[in-house]
Parts: C-alpha cells; structure tokens; sequence
C-alpha cells in the first residue's frame, strides 16, 4: 500500500496570507489527523477528521480549519498567517495507529 | 490531562551496542496505547513499535523492545545492536483507548539519538 502523501512539501508565504495543505492517506483509513512541529512547543494536535466529519480539535485559535473530503482526503487551511505558523505541518491516517506523513514545512516571512 | 515526559533530551550510543530510552507518562486512564516514533533527518516520522495497555507482555520488533511498567507508567525502548541508520529523534507517544476511533497522540519533547561509528 501507498503511504500517506502531503503536498507540498515546501511553501514559503508572507504574514498576513493564507495557505492550504493537502493530505492523502493510506488507502482505506477513514481517519486523518494533523500535528504542528516546532522547536519550541514540539509536537500538538491540531484536529482530527474521520469520514468527513471534525472529531477531535486541539487548542489552536480559528484561523486553523480543515476538511476532509468523501475520499479521505483532507486540507487544513491557515487564515491571516502569523510569523510563528512557521512549522512543519504533519499528517496522519490511522486505523488504530497513526502512521504519518512527510510533512510540509511552512515558512512564514 | 495526559502528559508524557521523556527525560533525556539526548542520547549516544557506539554502532552495535545497546541503549535505552526512557519515557513516563501521566493518565487516569486503564486503557491506552504507548508508542514509540523515530524521526530521521528526513523528518518523516516512523513508528517503531507499538504496546496495548491491557498486554502484560512487553512489545518487541526485531532490534526494538521496550519495558512497559504499567504500575509505574513507565515505557522505555531498547534499541540493541544499534546502527548508525538509527540515529534521529525519537518520540514517545500516549493515546487514549477509545472503541472504534481514533484519538489524539500526545508527544513527549523527544529524545536525540546520536550513533557513534
């Protein structure tokens, strides 16, 4: 099986932007999730999706939203970018164990 | 809320020897899941293994074991015969049981593996 993809991988934006990443999971997983990764504050949750629908959300302010899409697929979007957005955004499909993808490193200048 | 530590912030270890590390976590909970995730330069993050809180018998994957210390919430992984393919961070992780869903990972700060030639 194919593993978890993210794209991009790379995106540079500007304060005040909006960006959207995608993720597609293993073929057959219903659930998706995202973590931020920084030096900082490590590893957080951000939400989780499971057929469609947001389960589960972390402490991140609203300018953080995702979707997931009938196939699995799922976008999380930033609104308004803020210089500490600045993180590698991870993806992750799950049956009962995550198993994550690449990452998309964001840079906000 | 559940917390997981991870006390050693970084770790060395010559090619083939054996080196454990460590974790703890905090939950009220009798049903989880333990995990450790190892994390490459590439910065993909690769599980390792995998321990069900209900299962007395320690988890082991061909070089990886751990010590699961229920009692003590306790969960540290041996890594034997180590490789230089397996310096990177690595991360404990704790997740709620729930029947038939997914819950959120919580991470430790991680541990940096250095493998010394």
């Amino acid at each position: 099986k194919a593993g978890v993809t993210q794209t991009p991988r790379y995106l540079i934006k500007t304060r005040g932007q909006q960006v959207t990443l995608s993720c597609s999971p293993i073929s057959g997983h219903r659930s998706v999730s995202w973590y931020q990764q920084t030096p900082g504050q490590g590893l957080q949750f951000l939400f989780e999706y499971f057929s469609e629908t947001q389960r589960n959300k972390g402490n991140f302010p609203g300018r953080f939203s995702g979707r997931q899409f009938s196939n699995s697929r799922s976008e999380m979007n930033v609104s308004t970018l803020e210089l500490g957005d600045s993180a590698l955004y991870l993806c992750a499909s799950s049956t009962d164990t995550q198993y994550f993808g690449p990452g998309t490193r964001l840079t906000v200048l | 809320a559940q917390t997981v530590t991870q006390s050693q912030p970084e770790m060395s270890v010559q090619e083939a020897e054996t080196v454990t590390l460590s974790c703890t976590y905090d939950t009220s909970e009798s049903d989880y899941y333990l995990f450790w995730y190892k994390q490459p330069p590439s910065r993909q993050m690769i599980l390792v293994i995998r321990q069900e809180a209900y299962k007395q018998q320690n988890a082991t994957e061909n070089r990886f074991s751990v010590n699961f210390q229920k009692a003590a919430k306790s969960f540290s992984l041996k890594i034997s015969d180590s490789q230089l393919g397996d310096a990177a961070m690595y991360f404990c992780a704790y997740r709620r049981f729930t029947q038939g869903g997914s819950e959120k990972l919580v991470f430790g700060k991680g541990t940096k593996l250095t493998v010394n030639p």
